[in-house]
């Protein structure tokens, strides 16, 4: 059974930085393309970033620059590090698995962010 | 950057059929996916590739895509069906993926 779960997330001053952690089950992560997407508090998805199982990472153009999407084969694990935190960055991010033709088929519960002062 | 546009409510009666529509430029030229989220859960795959359903997904779920519209019809709506749905498609110019504006079902 595939399973995603979600964790790190948190209460974090405007500036600040957080890593979120992504652990899958049921599949090998390294050989799927991954996905980030957050949805702030009364508001629609937002894709952030996808890394594909060659390595490649894209950003949307609000995170880029400061977000760095990553994983750890030997853990199975997907991460998403969050530098420079502004208080547009709150949301719930979701992990959440690639499948056929660029299409998001098993996500994560999602683990909450909030950036305030 | 590609924009995805959908009505942001839409109505319907139990037992009646809710069109959603999902709008961008040449849209039938991509494949469009639909994901429902009811209120706490995360996203669940309804429709993908334009017209197909997941195994699991009720027959009463089904999608078209011509054009500059795609449209996810739920035929016969249930109680259980109320949720927001959203619209989503990969923008190859960027390799971004993009996901409509949101489309909350309501059944009266």
């Amino acid at each position: 059974e595939v399973q995603l779960v979600e964790s790190g997330g948190g209460l974090i001053q405007p500036g600040g930085s957080l890593r979120l952690s992504c652990a899958a089950s049921g599949f090998t992560v390294s050989s799927n393309y991954m996905s980030w997407v957050r949805q702030a508090p009364g508001k629609g998805l937002e894709w952030v970033s996808v890394i594909y199982s060659g390595g490649s990472t894209y950003y949307a153009d609000s995170v880029k620059g400061r977000f760095t999407i990553s994983r750890d084969n030997s853990k199975n694990t997907l991460y998403l590090q969050m530098n420079s935190l502004r208080a547009e960055d709150t949301a719930v991010y979701y992990c959440a698995r690639g499948g056929g033709q660029q299409l998001f088929d098993y996500w994560g519960q999602g683990t909450l962010v909030t950036v305030s002062s | 950057s590609y924009v995805l546009t959908q009505p942001p409510s839409v109505s319907v009666a139990p037992g009646q059929t809710a069109r959603i529509t999902c709008g961008g430029n040449n849209i039938g030229s991509k494949s469009v996916h639909w994901y429902q989220q009811k209120p706490g859960q995360a996203p669940v795959l309804v429709v993908y590739d334009d017209s197909d359903r997941p195994s699991g997904i009720p027959e009463r779920f089904s999608g078209s895509n011509s054009g500059n519209t795609a449209t996810l019809t739920i035929s016969r709506v249930e109680a259980g069906d109320e949720a927001d749905y959203y619209c989503q498609v990969w923008d190859s110019s960027s390799d971004h993926y993009v996901f409509g504006t949101g489309t909350k079902v309501t059944v009266l």
